[in-house]
């Protein structure tokens, strides 16, 4: 199965600043045949199930706010969000569906 | 709406049985693939299984393959998790979840229901 690595596993950024999260597998997740990642990112607040926000890597699911974004191929994706607010304190999943999913253990994104 | 409605839930002991049933309304659920994913409380997701359209395709995790079976009813618009032989590593909230597309399958997750709690203790 592919692994799949996040970092940091908590992270704290003052409301307004910008929040990096990096997700790295094991293996490439790029299918060469249509040069799409199969990578996507969610995010679960307490007590809640995960909500997709960005699938193929770089592509935001309809209605999730645009200061969320996606970056990456290959190996290696960043989530970012350009401006956190309040609403964004959640803990935040990559995964892969190159092969038989696997998702990254999580990063715990919190208010400084 | 669209939703996804877990239930089934519950405390059973070790070597038991349990089925969980996901209840869909809004879409057409016939024409998704569906999965199950569970998470132990403040811990990772973990994909379970996965079932296509018309049943007759499906795929477990290794560590439930042989207890766990997954099956579908698109006339109730319901999908099962039968699992047998539980264990204490089984005790998490078991997710359905529905497949981004309704037309082929990615493995990716764009609607989700709220979860059911499986505690497998004596």
């Amino acid at each position: 199965d592919i692994v799949m690595t996040q970092s940091p596993d908590s992270l704290a950024v003052s409301l307004g600043e910008r929040a990096t999260i990096n997700c790295k597998s094991s293996q490439s997740v790029l299918y060469s045949s249509n040069k799409k990642n199969y990578l996507a990112w969610y995010q679960q607040k307490p007590g809640q199930p995960p909500k997709l926000l960005i699938y193929w890597a770089s592509t935001r699911e309809s209605g999730v706010p645009d200061r969320f974004s996606g970056s990456g191929s290959g190996t290696d994706f960043t989530l970012t969000i350009s401006s956190l607010q309040a609403e964004d304190v959640a803990l935040y999943h990559c995964q892969q569906y190159y092969s038989t999913p696997t998702f990254g253990q999580g990063t715990k994104l919190e208010i400084k | 709406e669209v939703q996804l409605v877990e239930s089934g839930g519950g405390l059973v002991q070790p070597g038991g049985s349990l089925r969980l049933s996901c209840a869909a309304s809004g879409f057409t659920f016939s024409s998704y693939w569906m999965h199950w994913v569970r998470q132990v409380p403040g811990k990772g997701l973990v994909w379970v299984s996965r079932i296509n359209s018309d049943e007759s395709s499906t795929t477990y995790a290794d560590s439930v393959k042989g207890r766990f079976t997954i099956s579908r009813d698109n006339a109730k618009n319901t999908l099962y998790l039968q699992m047998n032989s539980l264990r204490a590593e089984d005790t998490a909230v078991y997710y359905c979840a529905r497949d981004l597309y309704n037309s082929g399958r990615t493995d990716a997750f764009d609607i989700w229901g709220q979860g059911t709690m499986v505690i497998v203790s004596s």
